[in-house]
C-alpha cells in the first residue's frame, strides 16, 4: 500500500544549527512533493514545492532535496531560529489534475535557545 | 495574499444534528478541498472539487457530502453528525494545474459533536 512516513518523535535542535526533516515515500511515483509548516491551531502553510526532475530547491534559508531513486526528500532549515519551531508536513502529488494531496504525518521540530 | 476563510473556528453540535461547514477564497482557484485532521491520523482528504457543479471523493468520503454552487464556495456537509466525525475540519484551495499545486489552507473549524 502507498505509505509516506515522516519521524514521528518530536527533532530537537539547538539554536543556530540546521534542522534536518525527512519524508520517505513508498508505493509512489509523484510527479511533485510539497512541504508546507502548520503552527498549533492554525492551517497548514505551503513553504516550498519540488518536481520529480528537480534534485534540489532553495527558498531563503530553506532546502529541500528529492532523490526518486531512494524515494526520500530532505527539508533542510539553516541557521535555526526558535520561530523555526512548528510541524512540518510532507505531502505529494502522484500526477497531473486536481487530486488532493497525500500527507505525511509531520514532523514536529523544536529549535532550542 | 490568497485568503481562504472558513465560517466558523469551534463548532458544537449534537449528535444526529446536520453540520454545514461553509469555506470561501478569494483567488479565484478552480480547485477546493476538504481534509479532516486528527493526532495520530495526520490530514487526510474526504472532497475535492475541480469546478463549480463537480465534485470528487477522497479518501474518507462516508458520512459527508459536499457542495459547490459558485467557484468561490465550498461547502461540507455532515447529514448527521456522529461522534467520530469529532475532528480539525480543514479548507483549501489550489489553482488550476498547471499553475502550481500549492494549497492554501484556511484557519480550520474545530467541531465536537457530543
Amino acid at each position: 500500500s502507498q505509505k509516506i512516513e515522516q519521524n514521528s518523535e518530536a527533532l530537537n535542535i539547538q539554536e543556530g544549527k540546521t534542522a534536518t526533516l525527512t519524508c520517505n515515500y513508498t508505493n509512489y511515483s509523484p510527479a511533485y512533493l510539497q512541504w508546507y509548516r502548520q503552527d498549533p491551531g492554525r492551517g497548514p502553510v505551503f513553504l516550498l514545492l519540488i518536481r520529480e526532475n528537480e534534485k534540489e530547491k532553495r527558498k531563503e534559508r530553506l532546502k529541500v532535496t528529492f532523490d526518486t531513486t531512494l524515494k526520500q526528500s530532505l527539508f533542510h532549515i539553516t541557521a535555526s531560529q526558535p520561530a523555526d519551531s512548528a510541524t512540518y508536513l510532507c505531502a505529494l502529488v502522484a500526477g497531473g489534475g486536481a487530486d488532493g494531496l497525500t500527507f505525511g504525518k509531520g514532523t514536529h521540530l523544536i529549535i532550542q535557545p | 495574499d490568497v485568503k481562504v476563510t472558513q465560517s466558523s473556528r469551534y463548532l458544537v453540535k449534537r449528535t444526529g444534528e446536520k453540520v454545514f461547514l461553509e469555506c470561501v477564497q478569494d483567488m479565484d482557484h478552480e480547485n477546493m478541498f476538504w481534509y479532516r485532521q486528527d493526532p495520530g491520523l495526520g490530514l487526510r482528504l474526504i472532497y475535492f472539487s475541480y469546478d463549480v457543479k463537480m465534485k470528487e471523493k477522497g479518501d474518507i468520503p462516508e458520512g459527508y457530502s459536499v457542495s459547490r454552487e459558485k467557484k468561490e464556495r465550498f461547502s461540507l456537509i455532515l447529514e448527521s453528525a456522529s461522534t467520530n466525525q469529532t475532528s480539525m475540519y480543514l479548507c483549501a484551495s489550489s489553482p488550476h494545474w498547471g499553475q502550481g499545486l500549492e494549497q492554501y489552507f484556511g484557519p480550520g473549524t474545530r467541531l465536537t459533536v457530543t
